[in-house]
């Protein structure tokens, strides 16, 4: 069974400076995935970045890296430089390998600050 | 190239009837995925169809149901609606890639309430 836990229901950050929205995973499956999409009030889910359990660097896409630390159990998202468009609900997950469900946490909601 | 459509966008429904949701993939994808996502909560798993059949399936009762065709669209089905269905149905659609990732690519969604 899957399990992905947010702890952190809100968070404010200003804009122009960097946020970290923490995520913890349980899995039993010996490869797996990791990822993170963002919801915007219009509903839709934005794919912002995915970490595979093999991969030996953290990833990283423009102004989102996922900090994952495979003996904790982690996959951190950190945004850096944010913008008022980054304020949204964001979702951490793991799956997508091959095919099959994806399982969310719970979400976090980011309210960026001007 | 168009993306994942879902149709209608907003859907009022009377406790007991059925309703059925339709979704488009996207260009070049062959799996579509469901899932259903209550107020304030993530989204939760209801099932996923590959080659017009369904492939795998989360903890939904019978009253979900779908299909896909050939052309790849699906659309999920809801028997005899209980308010507890009320929620934002969204598709996503995905290449089917054996042993490596697949982004899955989401659709906006279809709020259905229940009165």
């Amino acid at each position: 069974a899957q399990k992905i836990t947010q702890t952190q229901p809100g968070m404010f950050v200003q804009e122009k400076e960097a946020v970290t929205l923490d995520c913890t995973y349980d899995t039993s499956d010996p490869s797996y995935g990791l990822f993170w999409y963002k919801q915007p009030s219009s509903g839709e889910m934005i794919f912002l970045i995915y970490q595979g359990s093999y991969d030996q660097q953290n990833a990283t896409e423009g102004r989102y890296s996922l900090n994952f630390q495979k003996a904790r159990k982690s996959a951190n998202l950190v945004i850096s430089a944010s913008q008022l468009g980054d304020s949204a609900m964001y979702f951490c997950g793991n799956g997508g390998t091959s095919y099959g469900k994806l399982t969310f946490g719970q979400g976090t909601i980011l309210t960026v600050h001007p | 190239d168009a993306g994942v459509t879902q149709s209608p966008t907003h859907l009022i429904k009377t406790r007991g009837q059925q309703v059925t949701l339709r979704c488009s993939p996207k260009s070049g994808h062959d799996t579509v995925s469901w899932y259903q996502q209550a107020l304030g909560q993530g989204p939760q798993f209801i099932f996923q169809y590959y080659e017009e059949e369904e492939r795998q399936r989360g903890n939904f009762p019978d009253r979900f149901s779908g299909h896909q065709f050939p052309n790849y669209s699906s659309e999920l089905n809801v028997n005899a609606l209980l308010l507890g269905d009320s929620a934002l149905y969204l598709c996503a659609s995905s290449r089917s890639s054996p042993g490596g990732y697949t982004e899955a690519f989401f659709g906006q969604g279809t709020r259905l309430t229940v009165v």
